[in-house]
């Protein structure tokens, strides 16, 4: 079955540096990947969506890159500050296409 | 405006109860979901409607029944609350089947004593 997973359930970084998360499917070749975030008590926000066909994505200070061959994506947030501290969850559409697959997670805390 | 709004909040009931949550998005989407997430934060599908026609349903007991009266609304009832139960359960919505991006409530936390 398909496995999507977050080996890091927690990352601290100081503000200023640059924060990286890791993906990894296994079982399954994903059409895409999606990154979102998720505050305490609140629903997951989309963030950012690649393709197989995509290395690379940018939104601001975000960056995803999709590596089909090592089965990972990895996700960038440079410059990070306090406001970025928050769970951020990788998703693969399912095989049904219909819904998506989500990681446990990586808790993201940037401190001053 | 909230695009995908669930009530109740809070849910706290005790075991054998029905309950029911409901979820109304006003983006003028095709596809709703409902999500489950235990206490491991681990985010699960339970189903999908699209245009009021279930689509998915993953292995969930049948205790719960999903409900779409029309496509900006899809509830889910819960029929002998169990303790195993006790989640956060979100709604979601996407423009279609094909549309990649899904759109999150705020979550039903539920509890069950």
């Amino acid at each position: 079955s398909q496995k999507i997973e977050q080996n890091s359930e927690a990352l601290n970084i100081q503000e200023g540096k640059t924060a990286t998360l890791t993906c990894n499917y296994t079982n399954y070749s994903p059409a895409y990947l999606q990154w979102y975030r998720q505050d305490p008590g609140r629903g997951p926000v989309f963030l950012l969506l690649i393709r197989e066909n995509e290395k690379e994505k940018r939104k601001e200070r975000l960056k995803v890159t999709f590596d089909t061959t090592l089965k990972q994506s990895l996700f960038h947030i440079t410059a990070s500050q306090p406001a970025d501290s928050a769970t951020y969850l990788c998703a693969q559409n399912s095989n049904s296409g219909y819904a998506l697959n989500f990681g446990k997670g990586t808790s993201l805390l940037v401190t001053p | 405006d909230t695009a995908v709004s669930q009530t109740p909040k809070y849910l706290v009931t005790q075991m054998g109860n029905d309950k029911s949550i409901k979820c109304e998005q006003n983006l003028g989407h095709d596809t709703m979901y409902w999500y489950k997430q235990d206490s491991k934060k681990f985010l699960k599908i339970m189903f999908s409607y699209n245009n009021k026609e279930l689509i998915i349903n993953e292995t969930v007991p049948n205790r719960f029944s999903p409900k779409s009266p029309d496509k900006a609304h899809l509830n889910l009832h819960i029929n002998s609350l169990e303790l195993g139960d006790s989640a956060v359960y979100f709604c979601a919505s996407s423009q279609d089947t094909a549309s990649e991006t899904q759109y999150f409530g705020p979550g039903t936390r539920l509890l069950v004593l």
